[in-house]
């Protein structure tokens, strides 16, 4: 079993839809939770922390399930721009700060 | 501020070559990392190093070796290059364990193919 599970998609939708994202961890000692976004053939960034108690930046809200080991990612309003492929990434261990990344999930907006 | 670099952006070499992949910082970061990212499959990480002088192996370390020069750069090397090394390598650095965060700040890649 993958440490870091994500429905690899792709997720097609159109613009101004709301989409969700859940991705399942496996470690239940996963201390730090992350969204980042790959964009094609480039680098992958920040999108934001995933907090316990939930967090929201302006149409990206991010959920932690801790008893249930998964984080969701809900997009509001999606843009064009938005099109991209989304990792959820887990922080396995604080000593060393390693990172474990799940996959991706794909999603293409359309006009 | 350039972030975190690489060199080179892409690369061919043939099975049995070797070559250095070269990763600099900017950012004062403490930790460096190097990771892999083959399709359909998450990034892996390769080696990483909390601090200059100390290097450890992550995931899939074997058919690399690291050096930390010092506190910018991170090299990774492939003493004799393998098909199974395609993949597009990406250097990435932290503030971790200073700063209070652990994100993680990424190089635009190398794109590695070994024919």
């Amino acid at each position: 079993r993958k440490e870091v599970e994500q429905d690899p998609g792709p997720f097609n939708v159109p613009e101004g839809a709301t989409v969700a994202f859940n991705c399942t961890y496996s470690n239940s000692a996963s201390q730090s939770f992350f969204w980042y976004r790959q964009d094609c053939r480039k680098e992958p960034k920040l999108l934001m922390s995933v907090y316990s108690s939930g967090n929201e930046d302006g149409r990206f809200t991010a959920q932690l399930n801790r008893a249930s080991q998964y984080i969701s990612l809900l997009i509001r309003d999606s843009k064009l721009s938005d099109s991209a492929t989304y990792l959820c990434v887990v922080n396995i261990d604080n000593a060393g700060n390693m990172l474990t990344f799940g996959g991706g999930t794909r999603l293409m907006v359309k006009p | 501020n350039a972030g975190v670099t690489q060199t080179p952006k892409f690369q061919v070499l043939k099975t049995g070559q070797s070559m250095t992949l070269q990763c600099a910082q900017d950012m004062n970061h403490n930790s460096m990392y190097w990771y892999r990212q083959d399709p359909g499959m998450g990034l892996r990480l390769i080696y990483y190093s909390a601090s200059e002088g100390t290097t450890d192996k992550g995931e899939v370390p074997n058919g690399y070796n690291v050096s930390r020069l010092n506190k910018r750069e991170f090299s990774l090397r492939l003493e004799s290059a393998a098909p199974s090394q395609t993949s597009v390598y990406f250097c990435a650095s932290s503030s971790f364990p200073s700063g209070g965060t652990d994100t993680q700040y990424f190089g635009p890649g190398t794109r590695l193919t070994v024919l």
